[in-house]
C-alpha cells in the first residue's frame, strides 16, 4: 500500500520567513510532484522531479525551489514567504517507466496560511 | 492549449441519480485521461483512467465516456450515493506531467 507523507496537515508562518514543506514516499517511486490547491483553480503544479537530485519546473514555480536529495524525499521551499502562497499544498509520486502516464499517490496536504 | 476545462463547479444529485462531469482539452498530444476523487482532508486518489484508443471504459458505477474527435471526455456516475459525494478532477497527461482540471465537488442527497 503506497503512502505519501507530509510533514505537517496545518502551518502558520509570517510573511517573509522561510518554509519548508516536506514529503516522504515509501513506494521506491522516481517520480514526486509538488502542486498547490486553490478554489476554483484545481490543481497547479509547481515542481516535480524524477530522479534524485534532478528538478523541472512545473506550471507556477515562481517564489518556490525544491530539493531532493534521497529518493524517497522531496521538499517544497518558500524562500521568503508572501501571503498569495497561503494555500493547500499536496504532494504526490508515481511510478512511471515508459512516460505513458501513471496513477499519482497523493499526500493529505499541508495547509499553509502565511500572514 | 495546455488546458484542461472542467464544468460544472458544482453539481447537487439526488441519491439514485446519475452525475455527469465533462471534461474538454485542446492537446492532441495528450494521451492519457484520469479521473481522481478527493474527499474532505484528503489528497485526491485515481478513480478511473482512459486513453484515447478507446470510446468508453466502465468500473462499477463509473464510466468515462471519450469523444477523441470533439476533443472531450466526461465521468458518468450512476445510481449516485451519498458517499459518493466529493471533489472529481479530471486530468490530462502529456510528456512528463498531469494537467489537471478546476475540479466539480458534487453533493449527492438522501
Amino acid at each position: 500500500d503506497v503512502k505519501v507523507t507530509q510533514s505537517s496537515r496545518y502551518l502558520v508562518k509570517r510573511t517573509g520567513e522561510k518554509v519548508f514543506l516536506e514529503c516522504v514516499q515509501d513506494m521506491d517511486h522516481e517520480n514526486m510532484f509538488w502542486y498547490r490547491q486553490d478554489p476554483g483553480l484545481g490543481l497547479r503544479l509547481i515542481y516535480f522531479s524524477y530522479d534524485v537530485k534532478m528538478k523541472e519546473k512545473g506550471d507556477i514555480p515562481e517564489g518556490y525551489s525544491v530539493s531532493r536529495e534521497k529518493k524517497e524525499r522531496f521538499s517544497l521551499i518558500l524562500e521568503s514567504a508572501s501571503t498569495n502562497q497561503t494555500s493547500m499544498y499536496l504532494c504526490a509520486s508515481s511510478f512511471d517507466l515508459a512516460g505513458l502516464g501513471g496513477e499519482q499517490f497523493f499526500g493529505p496536504g499541508t495547509r499553509l496560511t502565511v500572514l | 492549449q495546455q488546458q484542461v476545462k472542467q464544468s460544472p463547479q458544482s453539481l447537487i444529485v439526488q441519491k439514485g441519480g446519475i452525475s455527469i462531469i465533462n471534461c474538454a482539452y485542446e492537446n492532441t498530444a495528450f494521451d492519457y485521461f484520469p479521473w481522481y476523487q478527493q474527499f474532505p482532508g484528503k489528497g485526491p486518489a485515481l478513480l478511473i483512467a482512459i486513453r484515447p484508443d478507446v470510446s468508453e471504459k466502465k468500473e462499477g458505477r463509473f464510466t468515462i465516456s471519450f469523444n477523441k474527435s470533439a476533443k472531450q471526455f466526461s465521468l458518468h456516475i450512476m445510481d449516485s450515493q451519498p458517499g459518493d459525494s466529493a471533489t472529481y478532477f479530471c486530468a490530462a497527461h502529456n510528456t512528463d506531467k498531469l494537467i489537471f482540471g478546476t475540479g466539480t465537488r458534487l453533493q449527492v442527497f438522501p
